[in-house]
């Protein structure tokens, strides 16, 4: 399976926007990138999900790079509550098992 | 609405006892899922079924059994519970069909074994 890379952690301020990276320099034409984010003592919950275009729904934005190597998770004005673990995934949309390699993700940290 | 429900929340076992960790979803989801996800680790699948009357061994499948009793449950069993698997167990569900639809997770088991 392709993987991902992403930062340990990274540190915004309330009301400020946050772009979180993820490098995927071996993916393949067939991979979808999927967010999920962890919020503490819970499970993980779907954020957004592209394939080559840039995508947007309530919660974020996924910015994805022409070459599809890397891509960016946006959230335009965090809040307390987005404080969580974000994952950034590849799936390739052949497979059946929905086999979601979880890497350790980037803690989100949120500053009131 | 209750999505995808799992029972116990919170559960010690001794080594060597067994135990059944449920879960149970309402949305009418094709597939179901168990993961593990250790301290500070990432989530691992254990074990999956893509379709009610089946089911397939996922990474970690060591020491687990499963049962896709109908449709809305999906049951995880350790026969013969080791410190090893002392772990936060997540249940999850997809609806088939789609080409990425999202997975929606359970708040999860706290298992410890002593």
């Amino acid at each position: 399976d392709a993987k991902t890379t992403q930062p340990n952690s990274m540190e915004s301020n309330e009301e400020e926007p946050v772009h979180l990276p993820c490098n995927h320099s071996t993916i393949s034409g067939t991979d979808y990138i999927h967010w999920y984010r962890q919020l503490p003592s819970q499970g993980p919950e779907y954020v957004i999900h592209g394939l080559t275009s840039n995508v947007n729904n309530r919660m974020a934005s996924l910015a994805i790079a022409e070459d599809r190597k890397s891509s960016t998770l946006i959230l335009h004005r965090a809040t307390l509550r987005d404080a969580a673990v974000y994952y950034c995934i590849l799936r390739d949309w052949r497979s059946n098992d929905y086999k979601l390699s979880f890497g350790a993700g980037t803690t989100v940290t949120v500053r009131a | 609405n209750a999505g995808v429900t799992q029972t116990p929340k919170f559960q010690v076992l001794k080594t060597g006892q067994s135990m059944t960790l449920q879960c149970a979803q309402d949305m009418n989801h094709n597939s179901m899922y168990w993961y593990r996800q250790d301290p500070g680790m990432g989530l691992r699948l254990i074990y999956y079924s893509a379709s009610e009357g089946t089911t397939d061994k996922g990474e970690v499948p060591n020491g687990y059994n499963v049962s896709r009793l109908n449709k809305r449950e999906f049951s995880l069993r350790l026969e013969s519970a080791a410190p090893s698997q002392t772990s936060v167990y997540f249940c999850a569900s997809r609806k088939k069909g789609g080409l990425n639809t999202e997975a929606f997770f359970g708040q999860g088991t706290r298992l410890t074994v002593v």
